[in-house]
């Protein structure tokens, strides 16, 4: 398996307060993506990364930051979490070099529920 | 619209018969990825191929570049396939973009 991980893999938390979820790869990928995934929304992209320090914003990034200040860590950070942010946050890992690229590799998943 | 198409949304399908995932995109792309997703479960990656076709067990993937088109075949179904099923593309030397799947069911 490759060596992707969540954490936490659950979490509950009241409205307004700020979570951080984390996502650390051994893979030395240089791609790393933050999704959430809702009924009838399919996976839907939140924020990625194509490097240190080098992040970009996805569909849904309201809401949301990101930091990755080493190339094996990827933080979500929700500044005040609100009722609409429960969802199942799903990081991925790819590599993608001159036309090389790797297959994605996806962490087990974290249920975020915002009460 | 969606840089990634998948068809059906949801299928169903009994014990041995073979099935058909469709996903069309519109973007010109390096690699397109098929994922699989059980439920309660975690993603994981079926295939990844940029051009021909790719066998794994009952699993065939297949792409046409010209026609910006791929399928997944299942022969032989199985109710442990159903799942969820996912297209994803790599856009030039970027990021991925995710179809919004296809929920297979397999009834015995």
């Amino acid at each position: 398996d490759a060596g992707i991980t969540q954490s936490p893999r659950h979490k509950v938390t009241e409205t307004g307060t700020p979570v951080t979820l984390r996502c650390h790869q051994t893979e030395n990928h240089r791609y790393m993506y933050w999704y959430r995934q809702d009924p009838g929304h399919g996976l839907r992209l939140i924020h990625y990364s194509y490097g240190v320090k080098d992040t970009d914003k996805g569909e849904v990034s309201d809401g949301y930051s990101v930091s990755r200040s080493k190339t094996e860590d990827f933080l979500l950070t929700l500044e005040s979490a609100t009722s609409s942010q429960t969802s199942v946050y799903f990081c991925a890992i790819s590599e993608s070099n001159g036309g090389s690229n790797t297959e994605a590799f996806f962490g087990q998943g974290t249920r975020l529920t915002v009460v | 619209k969606n840089e990634v198409e998948q068809s059906p949304q949801n299928l169903t399908a009994q014990e041995g018969e073979f099935i058909t995932i469709n996903c069309s995109y519109s973007v010109g792309i390096s690699a397109l990825h098929w994922l699989q997703q059980h439920p309660g479960g975690g993603i994981v990656s079926l295939f990844m191929l940029s051009s021909g076709k790719k066998k794994h067990g009952r699993l065939i993937a297949t792409i046409n570049i010209q026609e910006k088109h791929s399928s997944l075949h299942i022969t032989a179904s199985h109710p442990r396939d159903s799942a969820v099923y996912i297209c994803a593309v790599t856009v030039s030397g970027s990021r991925l973009t995710f179809g919004e799947g296809t929920q297979l069911t397999v009834n015995p």
